[in-house]
């Protein structure tokens, strides 16, 4: 199972662009990224998955280099509500368990 | 409204009592994940079902249990409760082939939050 290292904390203000950088050394061929925001006593919602390239949604952007190392989850225009913890997982195809790191806690100021 | 829905949302009980966690899937899905998430620990994977069959095992204790059943729910029982698993407990699933929906992922519930007394 591909351990991820993300930054523990970001800070950044409203109306910026945040950008949360994974790093996934070990990735497997059949593994894809995935990315989900916890709010305090919430349950991990989803945000984004990808498997290689730029993947977009309504809400975020997710960027994968050529050699699947790590991958940047990109929210645009953050405001005080995108406060929350962000995990990033490598998770193997096939209905596997969510593995989740420590997260990186982000904090959005006016 | 996530569509997965856990009950009850708040349980207080005494240290070596037993309690019944319960979680109804998203409709479709036959994955359920069993998660424990307390300050210290973080979110730690206790057990996931497919289909009514244990598939994978996480970090759960032999005092904890859980099953689903025909009609795809599941319960996750505790028992001698001890002050230390005080915690919130989340249910989660994933679609009809117990993958995660490149538009949605896995779907959590609210989480139930037990406090152990």
């Amino acid at each position: 199972l591909a351990k991820t290292t993300q930054p523990i904390s970001m800070d950044s203000y409203e109306g910026q662009e945040v950008n949360i950088t994974c790093s996934h050394n070990n990735i497997a061929t059949n593994d894809y990224i995935t990315w989900y925001q916890q709010f305090p006593s919430q349950g991990p919602r989803f945000i984004i998955q990808g498997y290689k390239t730029k993947v977009t949604n309504e809400v975020a952007s997710l960027f994968i280099p050529a050699d699947r190392k790590s991958s940047t989850l990109s929210l645009p225009r953050v405001s005080l509500s995108d406060t929350a913890v962000y995990y990033c997982l490598v998770v193997t195809g096939g209905g596997n368990k969510l593995t989740f790191g420590t997260g990186t806690q982000l904090k959005v100021e006016l | 409204d996530s569509g997965v829905t856990q009950t009850p949302k708040h349980l207080i009980t005494a240290t070596g009592q037993r309690v019944t966690l319960r979680c109804s899937p998203r409709s479709g899905d036959l994955s359920v994940y069993w998660y424990q998430q307390s300050l210290d620990q973080g979110l730690q994977f206790l057990i996931q079902y497919y289909n009514g069959e244990e598939r994978a095992k996480g970090n759960i204790l032999e005092r904890f249990s859980a099953q689903q059943f025909p009609d795809l729910h599941s319960e996750l029982n505790l028992s001698s409760l001890e002050l230390g698993d005080s915690a919130l407990y989340f249910c989660a699933s994933s679609g009809p082939y117990g993958t995660g929906d490149v538009n949605y992922g896995y779907t959590f519930g609210s989480g139930t939050r037990l406090t152990v007394v």
